[in-house]
């Protein structure tokens, strides 16, 4: 079965700070993605990343860096947290389409408040 | 880039009944069509998904449809029972340049089975 493990559940910060959400998956997928949940908007993809060392900006990309120097760890960076970030960040991870590996799969989310 | 519409954001419905869920997509390159159903608190799961390939895929109580020519693909649940109340996401994914791999999320509906 499909693993993807966020390594927070909860998360709480002050504005200023320096955030890393950690995400690995255990299915040796090429993409990966960071989306961000808030009521009534959706999913809406921050980042995603369909190699080691490659990265793509999604819709909402300000304020948030990623990494991704191993191909089972994709990590989300928030430079300087804003009380505008407080959210529930969800970590997916897929492989190519036209194959058994195509469907993504999502993490727990770790919600995330900026004080 | 694409975009995926979703109607209804609210949906209520009698057990028992049927429930529909209709999207609609801009990119005519989009060939992949998933649906994800999120319950309170957890993770967004896949539920059913089609290729453009096909125009119709069922799954015991749950079915989806896909007219290519309109652009719009439809979810419906028949014999609706209160554990099928969640958030529901439509996608479309279309492989090629900067969005390989990508799924670009409709907004979700949330919908309400009353005993």
């Amino acid at each position: 079965d499909v693993k993807v493990t966020q390594s927070s559940r909860y998360l709480v910060k002050r504005t200023g700070e320096k955030v890393f959400l950690e995400c690995v998956q255990d299915m040796d997928h090429e993409n990966m993605f960071w989306y961000r949940q808030d009521p009534g908007l959706g999913l809406r993809l921050i980042y995603f990343s369909y190699d080691v060392k490659m990265k793509e900006k999604g819709d909402i990309p300000e304020g948030y860096s990623v990494s991704r120097e191993k191909k089972e760890r994709f990590s989300l960076i928030l430079e300087s947290a804003s009380t505008n970030q407080t959210s529930m960040y969800l970590c997916a991870s897929g492989g190519p389409l036209r194959t058994s590996r195509m469907t993504q799969h999502f993490g727990d989310g770790t919600r995330l408040s900026i004080l | 880039g694409e975009n995926v519409e979703q109607h209804p954001s609210t949906l209520s419905v009698q057990e028992g009944d049927s429930a529909v869920i209709k999207c609609t997509y801009s990119d005519s390159a989009s060939n992949y069509f998933p649906w994800y159903k999120q319950e309170l608190g957890k993770r967004p799961q896949l539920i059913i998904d089609i290729r453009s390939n096909v125009g119709e895929k069922k799954d015991q109580r749950i079915a989806v449809t896909l007219n290519k020519t309109a652009k719009h693909f439809s979810l419906h649940i028949t014999e609706t029972q209160p554990e099928d109340s969640a958030v529901y996401f439509c996608a479309a994914r279309a492989d090629r340049g900067s969005t390989l791999g990508r799924l670009y999320f409709g907004r979700g509906t949330q919908l309400t089975v009353w005993p």
